[in-house]
């Protein structure tokens, strides 16, 4: 069954990079990695997907090693804005997201 | 613009009160999805659809209903609401083949009394 690991909550101060590290025990061969960003009380929102080694979208980075046993999410010069919980679900085979208790990244003034 | 709409966005409603929230997507995915987010335990699905007319149950169904007559909108029925399902429920979209990539609605907030 897949299963992801990361942090409970981080702290980090406005311009920072930020990486939040996620574990994948059991990933399936062909499913992408996603990482979600959800502010409170709003739906979660994708922001990125990678299969292998580093994507960058104009939100953030991706790097994901060969092995694909984890993943880490990168975020440059967080602002306050950027407080949030963030998820890498694994999914089920008939498509259910599993979110579990995300990491709660606190960025201070 | 693509988006996931659900109305209502705010429910107060009493005991046995049958009511319906409802989901729309504009981007002719094929799958959708209902979950509840509760503190401390996460984001639980509730159901789910495959295409239209294909739904199934996930992990928290008892007492609710959903169906997909239209590939756009998949509704939730709550048939007798009762206290335990006060929470915040979020429908989400996706293609087929790519179920990793869910899109969310913005959420209704319901209060059971």
């Amino acid at each position: 069954l897949a299963k992801t690991t990361q942090p409970i909550s981080m702290d980090s101060y406005e311009g920072q990079e930020v990486n939040i590290t996620c574990s994948h025990n059991n990933i399936a061969t062909n499913d992408y990695i996603t990482w979600y960003q959800q502010f409170p009380s709003q739906g979660p929102r994708f922001i990125i997907q990678g299969y292998k080694t580093k994507v960058t979208n104009e939100v953030a980075s991706l790097f994901i090693p060969a092995d694909r046993k984890s993943s880490t999410l990168s975020l440059p010069r967080v602002s306050l804005s950027d407080t949030a919980v963030y998820y890498c679900p694994p999914r089920m085979s008939w498509g259910k997201l599993i979110f579990g208790q995300g990491t709660e990244l606190s960025v201070k003034p | 613009e693509a988006q996931v709409t659900q109305n209502p966005r705010y429910l107060i409603t009493v005991t046995g009160k049958k009511l319906t929230v409802t989901c729309s997507q504009n981007m002719n995915h094929e799958y959708m999805s209902w979950y509840r987010q509760d503190p401390g335990l996460g984001l639980r699905q509730i159901y789910y659809s495959m295409n239209v007319e294909v739904t199934d149950k996930g992990d928290v169904p008892e007492g609710y209903k959903v169906s997909r007559k239209e590939k756009r909108n998949f509704p939730l029925i709550l048939e007798s609401p009762s206290p335990n399902q006060t929470s915040l429920y979020f429908c989400a979209s996706s293609l087929k083949g790519s179920q990793e990539t869910q899109y969310f609605g913005p959420g209704t907030r319901l209060l059971v009394l």
